[in-house]
């Protein structure tokens, strides 16, 4: 029941565009995005709740296919600062259960 | 504002002992979740209250876990008795509103060893 993300880890240069997978082999109600730090507390990112629904501000977005049972992390002209592991979390459609997906290393190198 | 208050920050222990971990979540937020991290398992819900009142608590690993919130300013997670595996970082997260599509905020942690 916990989303698979992909890819696993990513090393990306200065200015790079990654993208981030969620999947889920469950119907989701919503998709949570985070980042955690080395050594630090997950902090949010967005949330997406509706199906095809795409938030986030300029460098980072997200999408998310309902009927995919998908959703995609956006990071375009990457910075230092962008390093860590990202995670989704996705509440089941009961809306009762919660869970983070397996996390994908980014690093983001001079 | 202070945020998420996890106390203590560090508890090395000893198998077989009890181990309590205290939450007070953000004043005024009415959910409360409890997490463990490891490498081995990920990040990992074990239980998440509402108004005080457990909504979830499948992820609760087995009965030497149990969680209590006996009013809206303070959590605990207690392990009785503990074991190796056991350790692992946990992390206490609070939301306001709607569990869906809120934003929780998490604490720095409690990372434990169970020797």
């Amino acid at each position: 029941q916990q989303p698979v993300q992909s890819p696993q880890a990513v090393i990306l240069r200065e200015g790079e565009d990654a993208v981030i997978n969620c999947s889920s082999s469950k119907a989701l109600y919503s998709v949570h995005w985070y980042r955690q730090k080395h050594g630090e507390a997950p902090v949010f990112l967005m949330i997406l709740l509706k199906g095809g629904e795409q938030k986030g501000h300029e460098k980072i977005s997200a999408s998310f296919n309902e009927k995919k049972q998908q959703s995609s992390l956006y990071l375009t002209a990457s910075q230092l600062s962008y390093s860590g592991t990202y995670f989704c979390g996705t509440f089941s459609n009961t809306g009762n259960q919660f869970y983070f997906g397996t996390g994908t290393s980014l690093t983001v190198i001079p | 504002d202070a945020g998420v208050i996890q106390s203590p920050r560090h508890e090395v222990t000893e198998m077989g002992q009890e181990v309590t971990l205290r939450c007070k979540p953000i004043s005024g937020h009415d959910y409360l979740f409890w997490y463990r991290q490891t490498m081995m398992r990920g990040l990992e819900l074990l239980i998440y209250f509402n108004n005080n009142v457990p909504i979830d608590d499948s992820g609760m690993p087995e009965d030497r876990f149990s969680a209590k919130m006996p009013n809206a300013s303070f959590s605990t997670l207690k392990i009785q008795p503990s074991e190796p595996r056991d350790s692992a970082v946990y992390f206490c997260a609070s939301s306001l509103g709607s569990r869906l599509y809120n934003e929780q905020f998490f604490g720095p942690g409690t990372r434990l060893t169970v020797l």
